[in-house]
């Protein structure tokens, strides 16, 4: 089945930089890449999410690209503010159904 | 919408009692997932059903642990007999399948489980 590796597992920014967090998965046949963001004491929270048809999408402060050939994507975010401190699951989708396989997440923090 | 719904949100129990965790899924949303999340595992798919059906439950620990979905608006994760190690939050998601494409999962707040 599908296995989603996830780093780094700790990740420290100032406020203003940015934050890269990379992912790997197994399956080539997975075509759906999502990415949740889960704040303290709450469910994750989908944030933006990726398909396999596509190598790049942005929204706003938040940016992912995928590249199916060396089965790796990225989430990009941009001048971070304390308030995207938070835990990021990067996940993939197995093509049977709709199960979706998370990574270990990484726990972010953004120093005011 | 209000969300997806759990209940209880905090539950303590003492090993070897029964445990019942409750999900209301988004209405029209026609796949729930279970979750167990804890520090050493991190996130992981217990179950998934679809338009009520269990489609897959190979990540259910053991024996102990069931799940049901009589309706579309209501499933129900039980532990019996629980265990210390069951102790983690759990829970609960629901999206909407289509025949093509993956959506947007939506998760619950969670039910922090402790077993002493």
């Amino acid at each position: 089945g599908e296995n989603v590796e996830q780093h780094p597992s700790t990740l420290s920014v100032q406020e203003g930089d940015s934050a890269v967090i990379k992912c790997t998965y197994s399956d080539s046949a997975s075509n759906y890449f999502p990415w949740y963001k889960q704040e303290l004491g709450k469910g994750p929270q989908l944030i933006i999410d990726i398909r396999s048809n596509v190598g790049e999408k942005k929204d706003q402060r938040i940016a992912v690209t995928l590249n199916k050939t060396a089965k790796h994507f990225s989430l990009h975010i941009t001048e971070t503010q304390p308030e995207d401190s938070a835990v990021y699951f990067c996940a993939a989708s197995e093509t049977s159904y709709d199960k979706v396989i998370f990574g270990p997440g990484t726990s972010l923090s953004v120093i005011p | 919408d209000a969300g997806v719904i759990q209940s209880p949100r905090h539950e303590v129990t003492e090993m070897g009692q029964e445990v019942t965790l409750r999900c209301k899924p988004i209405s029209g949303h026609n796949s729930l997932f279970w979750y167990r999340q804890t520090m050493m595992r991190g996130l992981e798919l217990l179950i998934y059903f679809n338009n009520n059906v269990p489609i897959d439950d190979s990540g259910m620990p053991e024996d102990r642990f069931s799940a049901k979905m009589p309706n579309a608006s209501f499933s129900t994760l039980k532990i019996q007999p629980s265990e210390p190690r069951d102790s983690a939050v759990y829970f609960c998601a629901s999206s909407f399948t289509g025949t093509t494409s993956t959506y947007e999962q939506y998760f619950g707040p969670g039910t922090r489980l402790t077993v002493t």
